[in-house]
């Protein structure tokens, strides 16, 4: 039971390149999530998924894309990268309990710099 | 809408002493509370959670949280803190009336122990 892993661990992009981190859960959980974290910020949400083929926006999409063909699998997309995406990405997901969210679970993180 | 406060960037304690770390919250409907850590290049960790019922909530490590509906705070403490216990804690919260489950994380607050 790997729990949440992320791929890669650590990347450097050239300002508009394009990217896709992969987010894999083996917990069968129903919500995933995608984070970025950057220094006095806490964490801010980008993109999330409530079920398999059903993605919305979070608190700062712009810039970002994401798929969930698969239940276990988040992808987040970079389309054109720039250096105001330099962070640390994390990837969750949680279960569904009473018919809600409940605990979430947290990937080890993905190390993103854009020169 | 929802949002979270940590009022301390952060919280110096010598090893021995009782630690807390504040949180205030405000939601639509009824809250779920969560405290996560994070270790330095590692994602974070579930301490504990509030959903319902006592308001005093034990967890991982020795730590436990107090529910305080009319102050909407759910403070992180632990009687005695340890070298081990330093690190970036997060508060998260999540509004019962949002049906997309999403969550609101706190900017966090670094713990510091000393000798």
């Amino acid at each position: 039971n790997a729990g949440v892993t992320q791929t890669p661990k650590f990347r450097v992009l050239k300002t508009g390149q394009s990217m896709t981190l992969l987010c894999a859960q083996d917990m069968n959980h129903e919500y995933m999530y995608w984070y970025r974290q950057d220094p006095g910020m806490g964490l801010r949400l980008i993109h999330y998924s409530v079920g398999e083929g059903t993605t919305a926006k979070g608190e700062v999409p712009d810039g970002y894309n994401v798929s969930r063909l698969k239940k276990q699998n988040f992808l987040l997309g970079l389309e054109s990268a720039a250096p105001s995406q330099t962070s640390v990405y994390f990837c969750a997901s949680s279960y569904r309990r009473a018919g809600v969210a409940d605990t979430q679970y947290f990937g080890p993180g993905t190390r993103l710099t854009v020169l | 809408a929802q949002s979270v406060a940590q009022p301390e960037d952060q919280v110096n304690v010598a090893e021995g002493n009782p630690l807390t770390v504040k949180c205030t919250y405000s939601v639509s409907g009824n809250p779920y509370l969560f405290w996560y850590v994070q270790y330095p290049n590692r994602g974070l960790q579930f301490l504990l959670k509030y959903i319902t019922g006592d308001n005093l909530v034990k967890g991982s490590y020795g730590f436990e949280a107090e529910f305080n509906k009319s102050q909407t705070s759910f403070h992180l403490k632990k009687p005695s803190a340890l070298v081990s216990d330093s690190a970036l804690y997060f508060c998260a919260v999540r509004d019962s009336l949002d049906s997309w489950g999403k969550f609101q994380f706190g900017a966090g607050t670094q713990v510091v122990v000393t000798p």
